[in-house]
């Protein structure tokens, strides 16, 4: 079946420094979608991308999507506290509306 | 900003037992869905519903789960007959708005989760 991976699983910064996780699935993706989850929290939609090659950026975020639609990044620069969370990626298919998602990184960012 | 709202936050449960949560997806939406979240494990897909039928479901959707839209508001997720590994974070979600298309590309919206424990 499909499958989602992303690495690092956990990453620490300190505050100030850049994070970055990346979205590897099997399968080439119709579009993909990135959420956050705060400990405790079910996931917030963060953003979509569905072109080939996609970057679109929000403030300190950067996510980008893959020629080959099947991988995919998010940069933070400039950590702050606040940015604390799990960050998942999920896939689609062309033809499916369920999420496959990722494993997610778990982001601490100490002060 | 309307939202996904739950129903119980949290439901403890004797092993063996029926157990229904209860989910109000956004008023417009036309697809909703079911995922559960092991603790300290990602989000897993269980069921989408379309149209008052199910329209995906995944391996872990077998005979014991169950969905239902008893009307225009409500959409339940059922659990017949708990196992232990049942217990995880169980999370509603809602997407593609009433009177336009449905698109792969719809937001799913989800709400704040029902954390069920087995015992």
């Amino acid at each position: 079946g499909q499958q989602v991976m992303q690495i690092p699983q956990y990453q620490h910064v300190q505050e100030g420094e850049d994070f970055t996780t990346y979205c590897n699935s099997s399968t080439t993706l119709s579009n993909i979608q990135w959420y956050k989850q705060r400990p405790g929290g079910h996931p917030v939609f963060l953003i979509q991308l569905v072109k080939s090659g996609e970057v679109k950026k929000q403030k300190r975020l950067t996510f980008q999507f893959g020629e080959a639609k099947k991988n995919s990044s998010l940069h933070i620069t400039a950590t702050q506290t606040t940015d604390v969370g799990t960050y998942f990626c999920a896939g689609r298919r062309l033809g499916f509306q369920k999420l496959v998602f990722g494993t997610g990184t778990r982001l601490l960012v100490s002060p | 900003e309307p939202e996904v709202t739950q129903t119980p936050s949290h439901q403890v449960t004797q092993m063996g037992q029926e157990v229904i949560l209860r989910c109000v997806p956004i008023s417009n939406h036309l697809y909703f869905y079911w995922y559960r979240q092991i603790l300290g494990q990602k989000v897993e897909f269980l069921v989408s519903f379309y149209n008052n039928e199910i329209s995906e479901k995944s391996e872990i959707f077998d005979d014991q789960f169950s969905v239902e839209r008893p009307d225009g508001s409500n959409f339940t997720l059922k659990i017949r007959s708990t196992k232990l590994e049942d217990s995880a974070m169980y999370f509603c979600a809602s997407s593609g708005l009433a009177g336009g298309p449905i698109l792969s590309t719809d937001t799913q919206y989800f709400g704040p989760g029902t954390r069920l424990t087995v015992l």
